[in-house]
């Protein structure tokens, strides 16, 4: 069965960084990317950005630029998720999720339609003095 | 960036009833476009992938349809299990958007 499990809560000062583990059992880690997305109190999903777990890949929002990055260690089939320059904005719960891509027939070629099946519970992070 | 934008923002109905819950595109996006429910305290789940097709497992009650700006996702026959919030996310091109969500109450 397909997991992602992430690592515990984290308390940061304004300014400080955070690095996010998730890691994934169930199936072969380079073969999808990891997503990750987070979700302050009360609102709604914000996508960060992707990593190709096999090339290295990745794409970040442009929010995000320059602040976060995304990294995985194929030997443990562990990603990570680091941001820096943290401020009580940040405060939210972070979730990995495994990116697939679906291959599906058009009228001419193919769609490949990417979407998140399976995620972790998420971890949250507060940002505070 | 494109925009998703989703309404209504929340809605209530009862058992049994089919709702109707859209995302609109800032621009085409073709069939790029994922729906997600997540229930208060958990991690969401994917329901519908390429704007129409159902992921394994989901219950034939969900159902997408759209293309190009405009999208809808309907449950019929409502239970109450169904109470929660409801995401849109497009995937077109290298950086994907979320909808600001639709929460869906059971009366």
């Amino acid at each position: 069965q397909v997991h992602l499990v992430q690592s515990g809560a984290e308390v940061k000062k304004p300014g400080a960084s955070v690095k996010v583990s998730c890691k994934a059992s169930g199936y072969n880690f380079t073969t999808t990317d990891i997503n990750w997305v987070r979700q302050a109190t009360g609102q709604g999903l914000e996508w960060m950005g992707w990593m190709n777990t096999n090339t290295g890949k990745t794409a970040y929002a442009q929010k995000f630029q320059g602040r976060v990055t995304m990294t995985a260690d194929t030997s443990t089939s562990t990603a990570y998720m680091a941001l820096s320059s943290l401020n009580t904005e940040d405060t939210a719960v972070y979730f990995c999720a495994r990116g697939v891509v679906s291959r599906v027939a058009a009228a001419v070629g193919y769609y490949y339609f990417s979407y998140m099946d399976v995620w972790g519970k998420g971890t949250a992070v507060s940002v505070s003095s | 960036d494109i925009q998703m934008t989703q309404s209504p923002s929340s809605l209530s109905a009862s058992v049994g009833d089919t709702v109707t819950i859209t995302c609109r595109a800032s621009q085409s996006i073709s069939s790029y476009l994922n729906w997600y429910q997540q229930r208060p305290g958990k991690a969401p789940i994917l329901l519908i992938y390429g704007a129409s097709r159902s992921q394994s497992g989901v219950p034939s009650r969900f159902s997408g349809s759209g293309a190009g700006t405009d999208f809808t996702l309907t449950i019929s026959s409502l239970q109450a299990e169904d109470s929660a919030t409801y995401h849109c996310q497009q995937t077109f091109g290298l950086l994907w958007t979320f909808g600001q969500g639709t929460k869906l109450e059971i009366k």
